[in-house]
């Protein structure tokens, strides 16, 4: 089956640690993104992709770092920077770079800091 | 000022009811439109694209108003299942493509 995963569904992370999550997808998609949702808001943008071993800040990129290695991969670190990194984290995908196709979600990583 | 602004709700409706979700978007560079679908703890869901012309996919239609920077998604006759959060979602282009969320609105069909 194509589709998006991400891994851990959930995570907890101590205050000062840094935490990777993961995204992978098998959709042969060019485009990938992280967001972030927090409750009573919309999704907000933290980084982006559009072709391998380049990438983009999004709106709320500061605290975080992305690697976009292979095409399939797109994992998002969560540095001890980032000052309230509670929150449910999604990566999405789209077949053509910044064109007007259908963002794709995988099913999310809620991270807590304990 | 929100770039994309919808009624959080919630709507509680009962089964069989006719429901409406307005949005209102503030940037006249807004190219495309769609409504997602979002379970509690879930990831979102493409429910339809909104086109100029209105759309209509089953029980559920979408309409556009340009002029007014305003859309809406109608549901009739509402089952227990169309139970979730609405995103209405705006995607612009400003020399690259950047996509809009809004906060979506929340619906709880009850029998």
């Amino acid at each position: 089956d194509g589709g998006i995963t991400q891994s851990p569904k959930y995570l907890f992370r101590k205050e000062g640690q840094n935490v990777t999550l993961s995204c992978e997808q098998n959709l042969n998609h060019d485009a990938m993104y992280w967001y972030r949702q927090d409750p009573g808001q919309g999704l907000r943008l933290i980084y982006y992709s559009q072709i391998v071993n380049d990438f983009q800040k999004g709106d709320i990129a500061e605290g975080y770092s992305v690697s976009r290695e292979k095409k399939e991969s797109f994992p998002l670190t969560v540095t001890s920077a980032q000052k309230n990194p509670t929150a449910f984290y999604l990566c999405a995908s789209t077949s053509r770079r910044g064109q007007l196709d259908t963002q794709y979600f995988g099913p999310g990583t809620r991270l807590t800091v304990l | 000022r929100k770039e994309v602004e919808q009624d959080p709700g919630p709507f509680n409706v009962p089964e069989g009811a006719t429901v409406a979700f307005n949005c209102t978007y503030s940037n006249s560079a807004s190219q495309s439109f769609f409504w997602y679908r979002q379970d509690c703890r879930k990831e979102p869901k493409l429910l339809m694209s909104v086109y100029s012309s209105g759309n209509e996919d089953g029980r559920f239609t979408a309409q556009l108003n340009r002029a007014s920077q305003y859309i809406s998604l109608l549901i009739r006759d509402s089952k227990l299942s169309d139970s979730a959060t609405y995103l209405c979602v705006v995607r612009l282009n400003t020399g690259g493509f950047k996509t809009i969320f809004g906060a979506g609105t929340r619906l709880f069909v009850k029998a």
